[in-house]
């Protein structure tokens, strides 16, 4: 089974800073990737996915995520983050042939006014 | 888009009751379903997989006599915590995929289970 594994438990920064969440899977065969955010009382919400061509995916409110095979990585990032941006972020893997969705332990990301 | 809707939000019982917690697709045919299970400050730990008109299968140390999943049709799934105890206080989140939602997950808005 994989595992997924989110480096940052809590990351606080300000607004207008540039953001990056760490998130590594372990699995040799084919994956599909996703990050998550669950805004505060708010169920999670699908901010990108990657599945197969590009590795470099750009997802909604300007977050994107590049896939990197040979590190087994899938960061997010973000050029410049707004107060809005504060929630709880989830890596997400699943294998190929698989519709089971494993989850990172997630990052709790706090943006400063 | 895709939407789950998860009922209730938030439900208190006494322990040694059941409580039935509801998953709805409203826009698409929920083939596939999932239940996760969220501790505070934690990931979501899946619990079991449900396909529809089938029996659900369930990850290894859910108790399948106590946490009860149905997926009687394409729109509906329910889980009932049975004989429910403090211990099973936690956030409960269904999932769901299918048609046609281009193998993508939507999750429900979670339901906030408090056994007192």
């Amino acid at each position: 089974a994989q595992s997924v594994s989110q480096h940052n438990h809590h990351v606080i920064l300000s607004e207008a800073a540039s953001l990056e969440l760490g998130c590594n899977y372990s699995y040799g065969g084919t994956v599909n990737l996703f990050w998550y955010v669950q805004y505060p009382g708010q169920h999670l919400q699908l901010l990108l996915k990657y599945f197969s061509g590009d590795p470099l995916v750009k997802g909604i409110k300007g977050f994107e995520a590049e896939f990197i095979k040979s590190k087994f990585s899938f960061n997010l990032r973000k050029p410049s983050v707004q107060w809005s941006d504060t929630a709880e972020y989830f890596c997400a893997v699943n294998a190929g042939n698989d519709y089971k969705l494993s989850f990172g332990a997630g990052t709790t990301v706090t943006v400063r006014a | 888009g895709a939407v789950v809707s998860q009922h209730p939000s938030r439900v208190i019982c006494k322990s040694g009751t059941s409580v039935k917690i509801e998953c709805r697709s409203l826009d698409f045919q929920a083939t596939t379903m999932f239940w996760y299970r969220q501790f505070p400050k934690q990931s979501l730990m899946l619990m079991a997989t449900s396909n529809e008109g089938s029996k659900a299968t369930y990850e290894q140390g859910v108790e399948k006599d106590k946490f009860l999943i149905n997926h009687a049709s394409l729109t509906l799934s329910t889980l009932t915590v049975t004989s429910a105890h403090p211990e099973d206080s936690s956030f409960y989140i269904c999932s769901a995929t299918g048609i046609p939602t281009n193998y993508g997950y939507t999750f429900g808005s979670g339901t906030r289970l408090t056994v007192v």
